[in-house]
């Protein structure tokens, strides 16, 4: 039962632009996302997290949006970079022990 | 940041042979490690949380005699498959949560290590 969904596999975006990476949950028990960039053959690496009793928190180009109420949450990546071209995966956790939920991971591909 | 390092970054071994990888917090102190396993352009899938000094505790269809997992002290995890067989190959990363009975640390990851077994 995938609780985590991030329902684009890829993602195509022009360097400058804004790239918005989406996820859904299915868990109202999750109270805190994450964020994480991926390159092959690489482990995660945190990006931005946000917790249940915020709707935004931004970190330079990453802001993070959330919706409680839509269960969905929202990465924007702005201006994309093509260095920003990864697998990004959106994770989100409920309980003390701090295990996380993956999404399926979204590609992006930032072109010239 | 917070930095983990597995080793060895890449393994191939024979099928039969047991084969261990390291995991270690290099610079903060772990009280709980975890290992995921990633499958070809799938997500990662978390087959076991361990916590220094205790029992790992394994997700369910992870066969804990299998994947032997050690948390000895606070910067260092291991874990060991047993008995490999060429099922077994996959990219296998470990993540580290450092302080006490704080719900939102965040997990960092280490590299990964690529296991192929033949």
């Amino acid at each position: 039962d995938q609780q985590v969904k991030q329902n684009s596999p890829s993602l195509s975006v022009q360097e400058g632009r804004i790239s918005i990476l989406n996820c859904d949950y299915t868990n109202s028990m999750f109270d805190y996302f994450l964020w994480y960039k991926k390159y092959p053959a690489e482990g995660p690496t945190f990006l931005i997290s946000i917790s249940s009793i915020k709707d935004k928190n931004e970190d330079g180009r990453f802001t993070v949006f959330l919706n409680k109420s839509a269960k969905h949450l929202s990465l924007h990546i702005v201006p994309s970079q093509p260095g920003d071209s990864a697998v990004y995966f959106c994770a989100a956790s409920t309980d003390s022990w701090g295990k996380l939920q993956f999404g399926a991971g979204t590609q992006v591909v930032v072109t010239p | 940041g917070a930095v983990v390092s597995q080793h060895p970054s890449r393994v191939i071994c024979k099928s039969g042979t047991s084969v261990k990888i390291e995991c270690r917090s290099l610079d903060f102190q772990a009280t709980t490690m975890f290992w995921y396993r990633q499958f070809p352009k799938q997500s990662l899938m978390l087959m076991a949380t361990s916590n220094e000094g205790s029992k790992a505790t394994y997700e369910q269809g992870v066969e804990k005699d299998k994947f032997l997992i050690n948390h000895a002290s606070l910067t260092l995890s291991t874990l060991t498959v047993t008995s490999a067989h060429p099922e077994d190959s996959s990219f296998y990363i470990c993540s580290a949560r450092g302080g006490l009975g704080r719900i939102t640390d965040t997990q960092y990851f280490g590299p990964g290590t690529r296991l192929t077994v033949l």
